[in-house]
């Protein structure tokens, strides 16, 4: 199963609303997982099942969708929020992990 | 609180072996499957492999099926990953990740990520 991010790369500023899509090539239901990933570190697990936000996770994170397309929302973006994200399909074997989209300080 | 410290990477010819371990604490090792992931310089991310945590389930990418072996040892609450005719394309970090439920090879995702061993394949 192939997953495809979109955009691969976006600017923004404090305080915006970011969309990032991630489209999967064949129906994985709603088994989906967000990470993100700062220079340097180990990847964060954020979101799993679509949208059950992994203890810990700020709230202005939030996640949608199921079948073939998903959606990882930061409602607020923040300074720590700068940071590449993936996401994971877990419906099946090989798992698979989409390009990655990265966020960066407009 | 979960710790997992890779282990064993370093610099290998094509065509040679490897053998990394991850040694696991603060959890119940023998509840949870396991994988690793690897990142190539400045790349995405990949998995790799993932064993049950009965070893009775195995799985591997295409890319290295056939060339690289997981093995688990619960006793000693560790996890291994040999790998054998490495190639340049395996180079990277390799990371050793914990599934989140326990008894769940199916549909959990990582909540606990070691800080990778890095691998890098060379002549």
């Amino acid at each position: 199963i192939q997953l495809t991010q979109s955009p691969s790369f976006l600017s923004a500023s404090v305080g915006d609303r970011v969309t990032i899509t991630c489209r999967a090539s064949q129906d994985i239901r709603s088994y989906l997982a967000w990470y993100q990933q700062k220079p340097g570190k180990a990847p964060k697990f954020l979101i799993y099942a679509a949208f059950t936000l992994q203890s810990g996770v700020p709230s202005r994170f939030s996640g949608s969708g199921s079948g073939t397309e998903f959606t990882l929302t930061i409602s607020s973006l923040q300074p720590e929020d700068f940071a590449t994200y993936y996401c994971q399909q877990l419906n099946s074997y090989p798992r698979t992990f989409g390009q990655g989209t990265t966020v960066e300080i407009k | 609180e979960v710790h997992l410290v890779e282990s064993g990477g370093g610099l290998v010819q094509p065509g040679r072996s490897l053998r990394i371990s991850c040694a696991a604490s603060g959890f119940t090792f023998d509840d949870y499957a396991m994988h690793w992931v690897r990142q190539a310089p400045g790349k995405g991310l990949e998995w790799v492999s993932g064993i049950s945590w009965n070893s009775i389930i195995i799985e591997y990418a295409d890319s290295v099926k056939g060339r690289f072996t997981v093995s688990r040892d619960n006793a000693k609450k560790s996890l291994y990953l040999q790998m054998n005719s490495l190639r340049p394309e395996d180079t990277g970090l390799y990371y050793c990740v914990k599934a989140i439920h326990e008894f769940d090879w199916l549909l959990a995702p990582y909540d606990s990520w070691g800080q990778g061993t890095p691998v890098t394949v060379s002549s």
